[in-house]
């Protein structure tokens, strides 16, 4: 049984690093998919912030692109997101996912999110 | 970048009765690449169904979904206790891959 746990700060200075990893158990990274993060605001919608495929290739939202980075660790079987330059704006809870994405062909496709995180609440604070 | 419109933005039911959700795409989802999710207050998404009309595992048969081309529906027979959320629709299958979900639809008891 796959399962997924963020890890981090539950406060961030505005301007500074938001850091979150996300430890898989039950699934290799490695053996395919994509993982991925996806935010909610308190009380707002889902937004998807960007995933990686086990090989590495990134992909992003473009509205958060400039400010994204997501880096996977095969020997941790875990994968990251840091956020920079943060504002209140940012504060919501931060799901980490499995994406059941696939390359093929040369072309990357995205997929229906079957497995997701429990969510951890970061605020953006001074 | 395509657009999803969830209507109406509250349901409000009551138990037993029939529940229909929809999701507009401002353009044509390929291959119905289009699936729904249901969130409960404080926990993660569940993913419910797929290629717009795929229950995902463990899923109960009172949910269906529908729909091709720029209109699904998610339909829920006859609504029970634990049925009362937030739903949310999503599309992918988009390359490069990016995920675009709706602005959900909250199913309240009447």
């Amino acid at each position: 049984q796959v399962q997924l746990q963020e890890s981090g700060p539950g406060l961030v200075k505005p301007s500074e690093t938001l850091s979150l990893t996300c430890a898989v158990s039950g699934y290799s990274i490695s053996s395919g998919y994509y993982w991925g993060w996806i935010r909610q605001p308190p009380g707002k919608g889902l937004e998807w912030i960007g995933s990686i495929y086990h090989s590495g290739s990134t992909y992003y939202n473009p509205s958060l692109k400039s400010r994204v980075t997501i880096s996977v660790d095969t020997s941790k079987n875990q994968f990251s997101l840091k956020l920079s330059s943060v504002t209140a704006a940012d504060t919501a809870v931060y799901y980490c996912a499995k994406d059941l994405g696939y390359c093929s062909g040369g072309s990357c496709y995205s997929g229906a999110v079957d497995i997701w995180g429990q969510g951890t609440m970061v605020t953006v604070s001074s | 970048e395509i657009v999803l419109t969830q209507s109406p933005g509250t349901l409000s039911l009551s138990p037993g009765e029939r529940a229909t959700l929809s999701c507009r795409a401002s353009q044509s989802v390929s291959s119905s690449y289009l699936a729904w999710y249901q969130q409960k207050p404080g926990q993660a998404p569940r993913l419910l169904i797929y290629g717009a009309s795929s229950r995902a595992t463990g899923i109960p048969d009172r949910f269906s979904g529908s729909g091709s081309g720029t209109d699904f529906t998610l339909t829920i027979s006859r609504l029970e206790p634990e049925d009362f959320a937030v739903y949310y629709c999503q599309q992918y299958g988009s390359s490069p891959p990016r995920l675009t979900f709706g602005g959900g639809t909250k199913v309240e008891i009447k």
